[in-house]
């Protein structure tokens, strides 16, 4: 089955930095990956996703890149804001509406 | 937020006893998919319904058991618990065939003592 790691396990960063998670994935067949914010008491939220087609996505300050041959996956946040702070989960799925496998997680810190 | 929606939001059951907790998928949506997540910990998946069937299963044990009504929603069924079932219990809800992305519930928060 699918293995999903991810890194670092906390990341802190202060307010404006940029702030960088890793992911690498096992299964060849996996074609989809989407980041996930999840804060306290609260559900994941789904906030990027990138298909294998693609190499990079970017949506206001985040961005996704993918590379398909070393199997790694990243999300990029720049400009952090404290709101920013949060547990960011990455999956990887095949075909989407499949399950997801989630690595298992950061808790991202952003100082003031 | 999304269409999600879980009931209840919080669960106190003793171990052996069995609970059935729901999920109502967002509107549009034909999958439901559970995850269990411990704390501090990713989601995992337990299974997903799809035309009220079962559409694939993580590494859970029979005990763990769903329907999918007409309607998409569903529900996940727990028999005689144990302490390591207390987690949280995430339903996604997405559309095979369709759009890749898997919109989440609250949650409900299940204590076994």
């Amino acid at each position: 089955g699918e293995n999903v790691e991810q890194h670092p396990s906390t990341l802190s960063v202060q307010e404006g930095d940029s702030a960088v998670i890793k992911c690498t994935y096992s299964d060849s067949a996996s074609n989809y990956f989407p980041w996930y914010k999840q804060e306290l008491g609260k559900r994941p939220q789904l906030i990027i996703d990138i298909r294998s087609n693609v190499g990079e996505k970017k949506d206001q300050r985040i961005a996704v890149t993918l590379n398909k041959t070393a199997k790694h996956f990243s999300l990029h946040i720049t400009e952090t804001q404290p709101e920013d702070s949060a547990v960011y989960f990455c999956a990887a799925s095949t075909n989407g509406a499949n399950n997801l496998f989630f690595g298992t997680g950061t808790r991202l810190t952003v100082i003031p | 937020e999304t269409g999600v929606t879980q009931s209840p939001t919080h669960l106190i059951k003793t171990r052996g006893q069995q609970v059935t907790l729901r999920c109502s998928s967002q509107s549009g949506h034909n999958t439901v998919s559970w995850y269990q997540q411990a704390l501090g910990q990713g989601p995992q998946f337990i299974f997903q319904y799809y035309r009220e069937e079962e559409n694939g299963r993580g590494n859970f044990p029979p005990r763990f058991s769903g329907l999918q009504f007409p309607n998409y929603s569903s529900e996940l069924n727990v028999n005689a618990l144990e302490l390591d079932d207390s987690a949280l219990y995430l339903c996604a809800s997405s559309i095979k065939g369709g759009t890749f992305e898997q919109y989440f519930g609250p949650g409900t928060r299940l204590t076994v003592t």
